[in-house]
């Protein structure tokens, strides 16, 4: 089955701690991004990778750090966590960065910083 | 820049009433996309459809339907006999499509809709 899987699916944790969030993709995909949901906010990118070893800046990417060395594998890190990262995290794939390519989102995972 | 705005912020309706949701967008580019997602209490985000620029025709999907009109840069989709299970957040989105581009989708704020037994 062709998916997105993230995990954890929901974590808590305290300020400070560094964190991982794992993204994998099953379908070869090029493209793969993280957005974080906020109330009120809409979904807002924070990093994206057109391929292997290319990743670049969304539009939040302050406090936040990425890794594409494998084409299934986009890891979302937080080297040191703060409160204002409390968030639902997606990661999502396309085939390539063209929006004619669909873009599968993965479940979710929610995220507290206390 | 651009923007995606989704004015209403909650609808509540009462099941079997039709109801439609509003997106207005803002864009330079002159081939994009837009998007509906769906977002149950469950939290994951459900696509409904992509809609490419040159297309303006609308489109319907069961008891969902979609109006684009490019003059007034309008995306609206109607639930027509709204039933409990489409309480949800409504997002609309827009892409551009050149290829060159960041692929990045730009999120409305979202639609919380509540449909009552």
């Amino acid at each position: 089955e062709a998916q997105v899987t993230q995990n954890p699916r929901y974590l808590i944790t305290v300020t400070g701690k560094k964190l991982t969030v794992t993204c994998s993709q099953n379908m070869n995909h090029e493209y793969m991004s993280w957005y974080r949901q906020d109330p009120g906010l809409g979904l807002r990118q924070i990093y994206y990778s057109m391929n292997v070893e290319v990743t670049d800046k969304g539009d939040v990417p302050e406090g936040y750090k990425v890794s594409r060395k494998e084409k299934r594998n986009f890891p979302l890190i937080l080297e040191s966590p703060s409160p204002n990262q409390t968030s639902l995290y997606f990661c999502a794939s396309s085939l390539s960065r063209g929006s004619s390519y669909e873009q599968y989102f993965g479940p979710g995972t929610r995220l507290t910083v206390t | 820049a651009q923007k995606v705005t989704q004015a209403q912020t909650e609808i509540s309706v009462v099941e079997k009433e039709d109801v439609t949701l509003d997106c207005v967008y803002e864009t330079r580019d002159t081939t994009y996309y837009l998007f509906w997602y769906k977002q149950p209490p469950s939290g994951e985000l459900v696509f409904l459809i992509r809609r490419n620029s040159f297309d303006e025709q609308n489109e319907i999907s069961g008891r969902y339907s979609w109006n684009f009109q490019k003059s007034t840069s309008s995306f609206n989709f109607t639930i027509t006999a709204s039933q409990v299970v489409d309480s949800a957040v409504y997002f609309c989105a827009l892409s551009e499509a050149r290829a060159s581009g960041r692929g990045t989708l730009t999120f409305g704020k979202g639609t919380m809709l509540l449909v009552s037994p």
